[in-house]
């Protein structure tokens, strides 16, 4: 069964100031990647996604993650954030299955963003 | 954003009675899925469905069954309900294998 993990629980950044959110993986192949944002109340958005090929992808709202295979690692990168990045952010794994059937996410414990003015 | 609807949005429940949970989704996508949230856990999977009334158990489904009549419908039921149960309950759906989008969610509380 593939895990993941999120090793900052919170991490805080002065506004303007560059960001990166680790996730690591453990899964025997590669499995799909992902970043959701959750505001508060709110459900989750999908940020951005790895399948395959370009190992660096962009997303929405200026961000960007690198898959490094070698590190089974999918850090989410932003070069400069505003206070309304302030959010939870998840990394999540997906496989798919023989067939090309599909079953749920596994998700990281997520990292609570704080931005400071 | 993505056609999915979660019905009610918050609801408060005494143990021991019966809850339904209701997704629907206007995208026609072939699989659907619920999941908890809960502090410190993330999101963690708890039934999912690959098409109309076929669905499977997810990491958490102990306490909790779903039905699928219809493809733009997956029910949620806790049969009875425990104070363990008190959760944010997230309903997602996809085409695949792929990315999956993700209903407003439904506050429960078991009191």
């Amino acid at each position: 069964a593939q895990s993941v993990t999120q090793p900052d629980i919170h991490i805080t950044v002065s506004e303007g100031a560059s960001l990166e959110l680790r996730c690591n993986y453990s899964y025997g192949a590669t499995p799909y990647l992902f970043w959701y944002v959750q505001s508060p109340g709110q459900g989750l958005q999908l940020l951005l996604k790895y399948f395959s090929g370009d190992t660096l992808v962009q997303g929405i709202k200026g961000f960007e993650a690198e898959f490094k295979r070698s590190q089974s690692s999918f850090n989410l990168r932003k070069p400069s954030v505003h206070w309304s990045d302030a959010a939870e952010y998840f990394c999540a794994v997906g496989v798919e299955l023989v067939g090309g059937g599909a079953d749920g996410l596994t998700f990281g414990k997520g990292t609570h963003l704080i931005i400071q003015p | 954003d993505a056609g999915i609807t979660q019905s009610p949005r918050h609801k408060v429940t005494e143990t021991g009675t019966p809850v339904t949970l209701r997704c629907h989704q206007t995208e026609n996508h072939r699989y659907m899925y619920w999941y908890r949230q809960d502090p410190g856990h993330g999101l963690r999977l708890i039934h999912y469905s690959y098409g109309v009334k076929d669905t499977d158990k997810g990491e958490v489904s102990d306490g909790y069954s779903v039905s699928r009549s219809k493809t733009e419908d997956f029910l949620l039921t806790l049969e009875s309900a425990t104070s363990s149960q008190t959760s944010v309950y997230f309903c997602a759906i996809s085409a695949g294998a792929r990315e999956q989008y993700f209903g407003p969610g439904t506050r429960l509380t078991v009191t």
